[in-house]
């Protein structure tokens, strides 16, 4: 059962346009949301997190959003360079548990 | 350098053999996870160690077992091994691990692809 979800498996986008990365989740109790970057024959890197008091966490070009009644959360990238082209993962927790689930990724591709 | 360091970084193996992945997790992290990634599969959790004791466990296989070592590094052993366990294979860390995700983060080693022939 794959409690978070990444629906698109790839994305390409323009140098300089911004990048939009979806995740939803079902379970309720996740409270704790984080971004993974992953590239290629290296192990995912931690890009940005969320807490379910937050609906918007901010780090230089990268923003997340969580919409909590949606379960959905997304990250934006902006500009979007080429160095981003990666695989992004959503991972999610709950703070009584010790689990992190992460979503099936996206390929990011960002054309120069 | 997350300050993970998973070893071998491939292994090559037969079906029906046995293999041992080794984990260092970073200097003063208590918390190792282990992480199965397929092929077009995400990050599937197989287990969590805190402090030397197993903490949680995802979709492990019997035939999959991990340890924690004193000096906190982790093995995952794998046997009867077949095909369908060819994957990629990450070890995690984390501090300060213990039912306190407020600030929580994974750091990942570059993982150990492992190829069952």
């Amino acid at each position: 059962d794959q409690q978070v979800k990444q629906n698109s498996p790839s994305l390409s986008v323009q140098e300089g346009r911004i990048s939009i990365l979806n995740c939803d989740y079902t379970n309720s109790m996740f409270d704790y949301f984080l971004w993974y970057k992953k590239y290629p024959a290296e192990g995912p890197t931690f890009l940005i997190s969320i807490s379910s008091i937050k609906d918007k966490n901010e780090d230089g070009r990268f923003t997340v959003f969580l919409n909590k009644s949606a379960k959905h959360l997304s990250l934006h990238i902006v500009p979007s360079q080429p160095g981003d082209s990666a695989v992004y993962f959503c991972a999610a927790s709950a703070v009584t548990g010790n689990q992190f689930y992460f979503g099936t990724g996206t390929s990011l591709t960002v054309i120069p | 350098d997350s300050g993970v360091t998973q070893t071998p970084k491939h292994l090559i193996t037969a079906t029906g053999q046995r293999v041992t992945l080794r984990c260092s997790p970073r200097s003063g992290d208590l918390s190792v996870y282990w992480y199965q990634q397929s092929l077009d599969q995400g990050l599937q959790f197989l287990i969590q160690y805190y402090n030397g004791e197993e903490r949680a466990k995802g979709n492990i296989l019997e035939r999959f077992s991990a340890q924690q070592f004193p000096d906190l590094h982790s093995e995952l052993n794998l046997s009867s091994l077949e095909l369908g366990d060819s994957a990629l294979y990450f070890c995690a860390s984390s501090s300060p691990g213990l039912n306190n995700n407020g600030d929580e983060k994974l750091f990942f080693g570059s993982g150990t692809q492992l190829s069952v022939l």
